[in-house]
């Protein structure tokens, strides 16, 4: 079975603060995909990164960065000096991609990050 | 321009009534999804389909049907058998390309209200 644990259910802060998101997976298919989106107040769902299983560089844009490690199955991401455009649900989501499981897409519970000015 | 259509937005329904949300896809994508968001539960999947003619069941898929007749097209009907059906209903698609799985893309979403 695959699920994904986001532990944090709303986090909250001040602007200017640093803030990490933790996504834990569990899967058994050794190639599968995983994403973060961004779904803001108006309700649809905005794609942040895609990561494959077999990469596990870490990745930086602009404010936002994601530390991928296989070792603990985690796809954590930070957001550095936070604004308040940045309150929104973030959700990790993992993609199978190996299996009789193969195309399944499973979201975490999202995390609700409310950045306070 | 491209992308995922969910109608109506909102839909209101009498309990014990059969009701079918509609998605259209124009971005040639093979995947459909379909998600049921509940406040404090994230996307739960419901059913996804890789191929035409073809779908497979989500976590929580009692209650709900689909059909994939053609590639751009995955409608989803919620059923009497549902038993909490009022929730915010998201389908999505996306594609291979290359041998890489892309990003999924998201339609608006479809408000569900049965009273």
């Amino acid at each position: 079975a695959q699920k994904v644990t986001q532990a944090q259910t709303e986090i909250s802060v001040v602007e200017k603060e640093d803030v990490t998101l933790d996504c834990v997976y569990e899967t058994r298919d050794t190639t599968y995909y995983l994403f973060w989106y961004k779904q803001p107040p108006s309700g649809e769902l905005v794609f942040l990164i895609r990561r494959n299983s077999f990469d596990e560089q870490n990745e930086i844009s602009g404010r936002y960065s994601w530390n991928f490690q296989k070792s603990t199955s985690s796809f954590n991401f930070t957001i550095t000096a936070s604004q308040v455009v940045d309150s929104a649900v973030y959700f990790c989501a993992l993609f199978n991609a190996g299996g009789t499981s193969y195309g399944k897409l499973t979201f975490g519970q999202g995390t609700i990050l409310t950045v306070h000015p | 321009d491209g992308g995922i259509t969910q109608s109506p937005k909102y839909l209101f329904r009498k309990e014990g009534q059969n009701v079918t949300l509609s998605c259209e896809q124009n971005l040639n994508h093979d995947a459909m999804y379909w998600y049921r968001q509940d406040p404090g539960q994230g996307l739960r999947l419901i059913y996804y389909s890789q191929i035409v003619n073809d779908f497979q069941k989500g976590d929580i898929a009692e209650g709900y049907s689909v059909s994939r007749e053609k590639k751009e097209s995955f409608p989803l009907t919620v059923t009497s058998a549902q038993k909490n059906p009022t929730a915010f209903y998201l389908c999505a698609s996306s594609r291979t390309q290359d041998g890489w799985i892309t990003e999924a893309f998201f339609g608006q979403g479809t408000r569900l209200t049965v009273v």
